[in-house]
């Protein structure tokens, strides 16, 4: 079974300090792994994926195989990244969608 | 560029009535998905359908049923509501599904309240 795991609910950080949302996952073989957004009063779109290795709106996030974990990092955060975020993984099931976790809420503080 | 849409965006129901969520995306995507959104609970699949005429259970598929009406058109249908299900429920589509890297493309969402 896979699972992905996001052990904070709430994350409350600074302008202008760090931000790390973290992602564990469990899958048995080599998963996609994804991070959506979710600002408010807004859809859920889509942050970045691991396949493309980009860096979006500053945000990062690097696969660890070896941890499991798929942690989503900003070096400066700023007030408009207030949002929801998920951390998402699809298997090689493809079709059958995505497994999200629970979500982390990000507040930014002015 | 409507991309996914999703009606109504807001719902009240009483106990054991009936109800149908429609969604229809205009990209041309073959596989569709109704996610339900509860606080501390994530997003959490109840049916998707990998391609028309193609429907299966998701992760919570009970007290629901679900249509894939032609490409364009997936709708999840409550039977008799109750108010566990009282959520916000969410419609996405992605291209073919056989890449697992495709993103998905979600609606806006329907609030539904099962008084």
């Amino acid at each position: 079974a896979q699972r992905v795991t996001q052990p904070e609910k709430l994350l409350s950080v600074f302008k202008g300090a760090p931000v790390e949302l973290k992602c564990n996952y469990s899958y048995s073989g080599s998963p996609e792994l994804f991070w959506y957004v979710q600002y408010s009063r807004q859809r859920l779109q889509l942050l970045l994926r691991h396949i493309s290795r980009e860096s979006i709106k500053g945000f990062t996030a690097d696969l660890n195989k070896g941890e499991t974990s798929f942690h989503l990092k900003k070096p400066f955060a700023q007030e408009e990244d207030s949002a929801m975020y998920y951390c998402a993984l699809r298997g090689r099931g493809g079709a059958d969608g995505l497994t999200f976790g629970k979500g982390t809420h990000l507040i930014i503080q002015p | 560029n409507a991309g996914v849409t999703q009606t109504p965006k807001f719902q009240v129901l009483k106990t054991g009535q009936s109800m149908t969520l429609q969604c229809a995306q205009d990209m041309n995507h073959n596989s569709m998905y109704w996610y339900r959104q509860d606080p501390g609970m994530g997003l959490r699949l109840i049916y998707y359908s990998a391609s028309e005429g193609t429907t299966d259970k998701g992760e919570v598929p009970n007290g629901y049923n679900v249509s894939r009406l032609n490409k364009r058109e997936f709708s999840l249908r409550l039977e008799s509501a109750a108010p566990s299900q009282t959520s916000v429920y969410f419609c996405a589509s992605t291209g073919s599904g056989a890449s697992i890297n495709e993103k998905l493309f979600f609606g806006s969402g329907t609030q539904l309240s099962v008084l």
